[in-house]
């Protein structure tokens, strides 16, 4: 059983939709959340930290759900820019930190 | 700006030497870095922890005598990669954590293409 799950993808939407993409953990102790984007050939690169009161940036909000277990990412009004690929990291306390395998998001003009 | 820095960010050698990559913390020292290696659409996967003044911890089926870490300072880790072949070639990529702040994320090196002829 993987600590993390994430729905690879591939996403396909318009531009001006809005996405949500879903990571579910299996640790209940786990104890930060985070979002990371990767461009192709590139590193990840921080998107958002997820709170349990949730938390917002601009056209994306990230959801902590601790009862069942995931978080989610949501993007609003989507851009060209936003295609990428969306990681979720679950810290489980210390260094044991746990990768989702990416959903990809590609937006279509 | 960046927090953790990596170097070089690309290198092709010839089959059967060896390469040593470079990450550095840059606003913080970091007793722990870790170093993954990412396949062209696949996912990121974890091949080692680094520890400052210790042996690096390698995952299972990772090699510790081909994929030699030294993390001599606090804030330099180091990944030689030792006689590489053609299906070492990857994107590897380095990642630290500020431990002075509580659920700090990771940070990430901006990853090394290592191309092997």
């Amino acid at each position: 059983r993987k600590e993390v799950e994430q729905d690879p993808g591939p996403f396909n939407v318009p531009e001006g939709a809005t996405v949500a993409f879903n990571c579910t953990y299996s640790n209940s102790a786990s104890q930060s959340f985070f979002w990371y984007r990767q461009d192709c050939r590139k590193e990840p690169k921080l998107l958002m930290s997820v709170y349990s009161s949730g938390n917002e940036d601009g056209r994306f909000t990230a959801q902590l759900n601790r009862a069942s277990q995931y978080i989610s990412l949501l993007i609003r009004d989507s851009k060209l820019s936003d295609s990428a690929t969306y990681l979720c990291v679950v810290n489980e306390g210390g260094n044991q930190f746990y990768f989702g395998t990416g959903t990809s998001l590609t937006v279509i003009p | 700006g960046a927090v953790v820095s990596q170097h070089p960010s690309r290198v092709i050698c010839k089959s059967g030497t060896s390469v040593k990559i470079e990450c550095r913390s840059l606003d913080f020292q970091a007793t722990t870095m870790f170093w993954y290696r990412q396949f062209p659409k696949k996912s990121l996967m974890l091949m080692a922890t680094s520890n400052e003044g210790s042996k690096a911890t390698y995952e299972q089926g990772v090699e510790k005598d081909k994929f030699l870490i030294n993390h001599a300072s606090l804030t330099l880790s180091t990944l030689t990669v030792t006689s590489a072949h053609p299906e070492d070639s990857s994107f590897y990529i380095c990642s630290a954590r500020d431990p002075r702040r509580g659920n700090s994320p990771l940070h990430f090196g901006n990853g090394t293409r290592l191309t092997v002829t």
